[in-house]
């Protein structure tokens, strides 16, 4: 499994972007890369999942340079409610790339402030 | 449509027993994986089920099991429970399946199961 590197914590203000970058080194030709959320006692929930280039949804944008060794999650315009943990997964194999058997790591905690 | 369901809520257990828990997924979708969450490690993947057969298994010892249904429905089962295995129990569902030729397909997780051993 590609090993994803992610800042601990970040603080940010209402009304702001914000960009919290994965470093995934090791991923492999055929692995996706996707963002779960997840807030206090609650399961995680998928944001936004990309291959290359960028991909753009309702809550965010997803962008990947061209040697896929890194990726930025860009949350435009945050609010309270967007405080939450996020993790970036990369996967290897056929069954992680089904959604299944998703290796988490520690995540991002993001706090937003009024 | 529906989403994830895991039941009970909250449960409270002695050390020594056993508890088994139950998660509904999401019609259609076959796949269910459960995991763990404690503050010390996080997020662990316990294991995953797909047309009734464990597919994938994470670094558990044996006392963690589970099983599938013809319904997708699976449950989890923890024995000779300890003190550490106080957790957040989540469980997911998806479709769970894929080719090198499809995109991924995201999971849906459920509320989860908090379990308390005193």
């Amino acid at each position: 499994l590609a090993k994803t590197t992610q800042p601990i914590s970040m603080d940010s203000y209402e009304g702001q972007e914000v960009n919290i970058t994965c470093s995934h080194n090791n991923i492999a030709t055929n692995d996706y890369i996707t963002w779960y959320q997840q807030f206090p006692s609650q399961g995680p929930r998928f944001i936004i999942q990309g291959y290359k280039t960028k991909v753009t949804n309702e809550v965010a944008s997803l962008f990947i340079p061209a040697d896929r060794k890194s990726s930025t999650l860009s949350l435009p315009r945050v609010s309270l409610s967007d405080t939450a943990v996020y993790y970036c997964l990369v996967g290897e194999h056929l069954f992680y790339q089904a959604g299944t058997a998703l290796i988490f790591g520690k995540g991002t905690t993001l706090s937003v402030s009024s | 449509k529906a989403g994830v369901t895991q039941t009970p809520r909250y449960l409270i257990k002695t050390r020594g027993q056993q508890v088994t828990l139950s998660c509904s997924p999401i019609s259609g979708h076959r796949s269910v994986s459960w995991y763990q969450q404690t503050p010390g490690q996080g997020l662990q993947f316990l294991f995953e089920y797909f047309s009734e057969t464990q597919r994938n298994k994470g670094n558990f010892p044996g006392r963690f099991s589970g099983r599938q249904f013809s319904n997708s429905r699976s449950e989890m089962n923890v024995s000779t429970l300890e003190l550490g295995d106080s957790a957040l129990y989540l469980c997911a569902s998806s479709l769970g399946e894929a080719g090198w030729e499809k995109k991924n397909t995201e999971a849906f997780f459920g509320q989860g199961t908090r379990l308390t051993v005193v």
